[in-house]
């Protein structure tokens, strides 16, 4: 069974720092594109940040380009977000969703989705 | 950027068909997917390269794509089916979302 757990959110006042997680299992993880979505209370979904299996593409949504790094480390079968100079608008749900790897001309789906981390950025 | 535009609610019976448009320019020239997302709940991949539904979704689920718009139709609705629907497709910067649809079945 696929899984995908994120942690790592909670409360920062803005300005600061937080790294999300997202450990995966069920499935050969490092075969696998990742991305981060998020969602703002009562909002919409928002992608934030895509990176393909070899971590060798990487992309950014232009909100967070800049601020946020994606990494990954295959061999712990785990997904990172690293997000400095939080602001208020970056107070959302973070998901992290499974997807293949980009190709020309084809994006694929996200066909797997964690359950979310929290992250609220006030003071 | 690249936007997809969604109506903000849709209403429909028991047992009749909702659809769901999504908007954008020149969207009919990429593949568009679409995903339930219930309340509290992470969202959920229905539809797929326009049309294509993943393994364990019903049938009463179907998708288009043509021209400017891209179309989620849910017949024979259930109150199961009561949920927020995103499409989302990709741009030359990255992977955009629409505004979203809020499907009632009353």
């Amino acid at each position: 069974e696929v899984q995908l757990v994120e942690s790592g959110g909670g409360l920062v006042q803005p300005g600061g720092s937080l790294r999300l997680s997202c450990a995966a299992s069920g499935f050969t993880f490092s075969s696998y594109s990742m991305n981060w979505v998020r969602q703002a209370p009562g909002k919409g979904l928002e992608w934030v940040s895509y990176i393909s299996s070899s971590s060798s593409t990487i992309y950014y949504a232009d909100s967070v380009k800049g601020r946020f790094t994606i990494s990954r480390d295959n061999a712990k079968n785990s997904l990172y977000l690293q997000m400095n100079s939080l602001r208020d608008e970056d107070t959302a749900v973070y998901y992290c969703a499974r997807s293949g790897d980009i190709l020309t001309g084809y994006y694929p789906p996200f066909d797997y989705w964690g359950q979310g981390t929290l992250v609220t950025v006030s003071s | 950027s690249y936007e997809l535009t969604q109506p903000p609610s849709v209403s429909v019976s028991p047992g009749q068909t909702a659809s769901i448009t999504c908007s954008g320019d020149k969207l009919g020239d990429k593949y568009a997917c679409w995903y339930q997302q219930k309340p509290g709940q992470s969202p959920v991949l229905v539809i797929y390269q326009d049309s294509k539904r993943p393994s364990g979704i019903p049938e009463r689920f179907s998708g288009s794509n043509s021209g400017n718009t891209a179309t989620l139709t849910i017949s024979g609705t259930q109150a199961m089916d009561e949920a927020d629907y995103y499409c989302q497709a990709w741009d030359p910067r990255g992977y955009v979302f629409g505004t979203g649809t809020k499907v009632t079945v009353l």
